[in-house]
């Protein structure tokens, strides 16, 4: 069973604006993950954000965390055409990553 | 160092053959994964291995799907009888020591099974 919910499940933008991604979960975390898929093959790790955290940066990314809501968002800045791909947002069940459904992001040049 | 590494890419079989996936993880990482991807689907966890051994293999569909791993580094994920809902993607990751929720998961790219 999925942790996670996302929202939206696809987003369409235009290259230059910023794309965000908001995430869902359930139950208590140690961290929570984003990945990107490119062409439904392997995943990327993008940022890794611990419970104790509420914001985390990595280029032009940026990542919050809300633990009393249990929610997380993905933020692109500045996006670009090769941004195009689906994100998921992943919580740690002991050693098992839980995924969300995943958002479609599209970028168009 | 390589990434983790998976074959095949892709893997088209009839229903009721069996199939035989390899994972390479990262070289030195005790901890590897199996996970799923139905089409348009999210992401579903398999298996669970701590060096040879498979402490979790609570996401393992059915008693048609087994794997194994040897000297703590390759994984063979065998699916027997296959059947069309077992077609997907088969993703596998790794990680240094699998220590609970305090580790970056690494995937491969993945082999796609299509059953017909």
């Amino acid at each position: 069973s999925q942790q996670g919910e996302e929202d939206p499940q696809a987003l369409s933008i235009q290259e230059g604006e910023n794309a965000t991604m908001n995430c869902s979960y359930k139950t208590s975390i140690n961290n929570l993950q984003w990945y990107r898929q490119n062409s439904g093959r392997g995943l990327v790790h993008l940022i890794l954000i611990r419970s104790n955290e509420r914001e985390k940066h990595s280029g032009r990314l940026r990542v919050t965390l809300d633990t009393s809501k249990k929610s997380s968002s993905l933020l692109i800045t500045a996006s670009r055409a090769a941004d195009t791909a689906s994100y998921f947002c992943a919580t740690d069940s002991s050693y098992k990553l839980i995924f969300g459904s995943g958002t479609r992001l599209l970028v168009r040049p | 160092g390589a990434g983790v590494s998976q074959s095949p890419s892709n893997k088209v079989t009839e229903k009721g053959k069996d199939v035989e996936l390899r994972c390479d993880p990262i070289s030195g990482h005790t901890a590897l994964y199996w996970y799923r991807q139905s089409l348009g689907q999210g992401l579903e966890f398999l298996i669970y291995f701590q060096g040879n051994s498979a402490p979790d293999k609570s996401g393992l569909p059915s008693d048609r799907f087994s794997a194994e791993r040897t000297g703590g580094s390759v994984s063979t994920l065998t699916i027997q009888r296959t059947q069309q809902e077992d077609s997907a993607v088969y993703l596998c990751a790794s990680s240094l020591t699998g220590t609970s929720g305090k580790e970056t998961q690494y995937f491969g790219p993945g082999t796609r099974l299509l059953v017909l």
